[in-house]
């Protein structure tokens, strides 16, 4: 099994819409989690961490399930400028002292008018 | 602006050149990462550095050299590369390689190798 998964997609949406990304893991002492989202030819950056709780930030929820080792995201109403490509990133506990992030291959949204 | 600048933004080389890529941070960051990402593919981990000491190198060929003089500057140095090489090279920061902390990205070098 691989560290991180995600369904590649893509997921084509209209816009309005809700969609929600699921990624899971292996390592059940992951420490802590994100979804970054990569637009075509730019680098990543970060959307949301995503807390035990589970947390919302406007129209993005993140949620966490420790025992079944998968995160989420939710994306409600969605616009035309969210597609892009969304990663998730889990760092997986100390490695030799240190905790080195893994990053998911992505999943690819669409949002078509 | 971004904490993380990389240079050049665009680079094309011939198999036999040698050239560097260079990384910056100005967020006092201690831990620097290199990443490859190809064309369709998923992020690549090449190198991490933690307070300029190398903590991860994820079986990069030889023709990859890194090096960090200190805790805000990264250069991967580039030497006799293969076309397959050709990628979107990115540098990123973070307080640490530590629990918790979020990994800033710079913008990248996009690496042709002719």
């Amino acid at each position: 099994r691989k560290e991180v998964e995600q369904d590649p997609g893509p997921f084509n949406v209209p816009e309005g819409a809700t969609v929600a990304f699921n990624c899971t893991y292996s390592n059940s002492a992951s420490q802590s989690f994100f979804w970054y989202r990569q637009d075509c030819r730019k680098e990543p950056k970060l959307l949301m961490s995503v807390y035990s709780s589970g947390n919302e930030d406007g129209r993005f929820t993140a949620q966490l399930n420790r025992a079944s080792q998968y995160i989420s995201l939710l994306i409600r109403d969605s616009k035309l400028s969210d597609s892009a490509t969304y990663l998730c990133v889990v760092n997986p506990g100390p490695s030799g002292g240190s905790y080195i992030p893994t990053f998911g291959r992505g999943t690819s949204l669409i949002v078509h008018p | 602006e971004t904490g993380v600048t990389q240079t050049p933004r665009h680079l094309v080389m011939g198999m036999t050149n040698k050239k560097s890529l260079k990384c910056e941070q100005h967020l006092g960051h201690n831990a620097m990462y290199w990443y490859k990402q190809s064309a369709k593919k998923p992020l690549e981990l090449m190198f991490v550095y933690s307070l300029e000491e190398r903590v991860e190198n994820n079986s990069v060929p030889s023709r990859f050299s890194p090096e960090c003089p200190n805790s805000s500057h990264l250069f991967l140095h580039l030497h006799t590369l293969q076309p397959e090489d050709s990628a979107l090279y990115l540098c990123a920061s973070s307080q640490d390689p530590g629990t918790g902390n979020t990994i800033y990205f710079g913008e990248g070098s996009w690496l042709t190798v002719v």
